[in-house]
């Protein structure tokens, strides 16, 4: 059975900083990796999708690598902004269908 | 842009009522799913569904759950008896194809069952 572990829980950092969310799950046998952003009461808005192939992304300011071997992701954002601030979710699908979420780690880069 | 859509925003049902929850996936997209996030917990998996069949159910998704296409555009979830534990946000989603693409997720509907 997957599991899906995301750390830290949570994370404030002032802006501008660099950060880095980590995202590890235990079954390396997977099709792909999508990040998501929840902002509080709201649905799931999608960041990257890396492919089981691809080892990362890049949107923006967003940037995600997938080491599959070692069932872990990270998801890297430069130069945080206020806005950033909302729950990052890390989803795995290892078969054709589902995806298994981690809890998310919930920034807040303050002003 | 495509988006999923899903209507009710909110509903409030008495236990043991039947709710219908509405989603209009992205119109080119032939895989459909709902998950639901119990308030401060994972999202968890539900159903898929795919030419009009599920595709795979997770032990959550028990004879009170069903799903159906009732026509070319909208994509439904039944709970035929709520209990006070269905309480919970559920979202549809869709992808153009099962496995490598994208899901893109609606808004969610915030279920309360008292």
């Amino acid at each position: 059975k997957q599991e899906v572990t995301q750390i830290p829980a949570a994370l404030s950092v002032p802006e501008g900083e660099n950060l880095v969310l980590n995202c590890s799950f235990t079954d390396s046998a997977i099709y792909n990796l999508q990040w998501f952003r929840q902002d509080p009461g709201k649905g799931l808005t999608s960041l990257l999708l890396i492919q089981s192939s691809q080892r990362e992304q890049t949107s923006g300011r967003l940037n995600a690598s997938l080491d599959k071997s070692s069932g872990r992701s990270t998801l890297y954002i430069a130069a945080s902004q206020p806005g950033d601030s909302a729950t990052y979710l890390c989803a795995v699908r290892a078969n054709a269908g589902k995806s298994t979420f981690g809890d998310g780690t919930t920034l807040t880069v303050k002003p | 842009e495509p988006e999923v859509t899903q209507t009710p925003s909110h509903q409030v049902t008495q236990m043991g009522q039947e709710v219908i929850l509405r989603c209009v996936p992205i119109s080119n997209h032939l895989y459909f799913y709902w998950y639901r996030q119990i308030l401060g917990q994972k999202v968890e998996f539900l159903v898929s569904f795919y030419n009009n069949e599920i595709s795979e159910k997770s032990e959550i998704f028990d004879d009170q759950f069903s799903v159906e296409r009732p026509d070319g555009s909208n994509f439904t979830l039944k709970i035929r008896s709520t209990k006070l534990e269905d309480s919970a946000m559920y979202f549809c989603a869709s992808s153009e194809w099962m496995g490598g693409e994208t899901q893109y997720f609606g808004p969610g509907t915030r279920l309360l069952v008292l």
